[in-house]
């Protein structure tokens, strides 16, 4: 029972171009949103979040949206980099619990040069 | 380097034996998670810990694993003897405060089981 949906394992952007990663979730008590960048043979990292009293938030060349009704997020990068070449996880967490993270499957977002 | 520590980065474990990963925290952080991470998947969470305290076990496979973290000292996930299927990333995860939102994670270990 998957949680939180990324249905596109992989996405190609050039270079200067949106990246447009896009997440669903089933839980209605998810109130709080992540995504997180990942290299091989690293960990996560942590790009930006999304509380849901919120339906956007902003950070330099990434911004992060939250369609409550819909169950749907999505992380835009503009301009995009080669740099940004990675995958890209949604992550969701609910209050009330111990915080734990339930993520995504992941995307690959390739920015070609 | 203030970011989380996980050592071993690469274990090669035989079945049967037992495998220890350590995490260190980052500086200031009390809170610390555990996932794991099979090929073509994301991570699963599988236990969150406070100092001396198991917070919540609810993603820990019932038998052979189990956390901790000391007062003193790392956070060590335990795996007794270790099957074929146990072969994944194990990333630990540190956060400031409970609820406290964003996890910053280690590099994890990638524990191989020959």
């Amino acid at each position: 029972d998957q949680q939180v949906k990324q249905n596109s394992p992989s996405l190609s952007v050039q270079e200067g171009r949106i990246s447009i990663l896009n997440c669903d979730y089933t839980n209605s008590m998810f109130d709080y949103f992540l995504w997180y960048k990942k290299y091989p043979a690293e960990g996560p990292t942590f790009l930006i979040s999304i509380s849901s009293i919120k339906d956007k938030n902003e950070d330099g060349r990434f911004t992060v949206f939250l369609n409550k009704s819909a169950k749907h997020l999505s992380l835009h990068i503009v301009p995009s980099q080669p740099g940004d070449s990675a995958v890209y996880f949604c992550a969701a967490s609910e209050s009330g619990s111990a915080r734990q993270l339930t993520f995504g499957s992941g995307t690959q977002l390739t920015v070609l040069p | 380097n203030a970011g989380v520590m996980q050592n071993p980065r690469h274990l090669v474990r035989r079945r049967g034996q037992e495998a220890r990963l350590r995490c260190s925290p980052m500086k200031g952080h009390s809170h610390v998670y555990w996932y794991r991470q099979l090929p073509e998947e994301g991570l699963k969470f599988m236990v969150y810990l406070q100092k001396e305290n198991i917070i919540d076990e609810s993603g820990m496979p019932k038998e052979r694993f189990s956390a901790e973290f000391p007062k003193e000292g790392p956070s060590i996930l335990r795996i007794q003897q270790v099957v074929r299927g146990d072969s994944a990333a194990y990333f630990c995860a540190s956060s400031p405060r409970q609820g406290g939102g964003e996890q910053y994670f280690g590099p994890g270990t990638r524990l191989t089981v020959t």
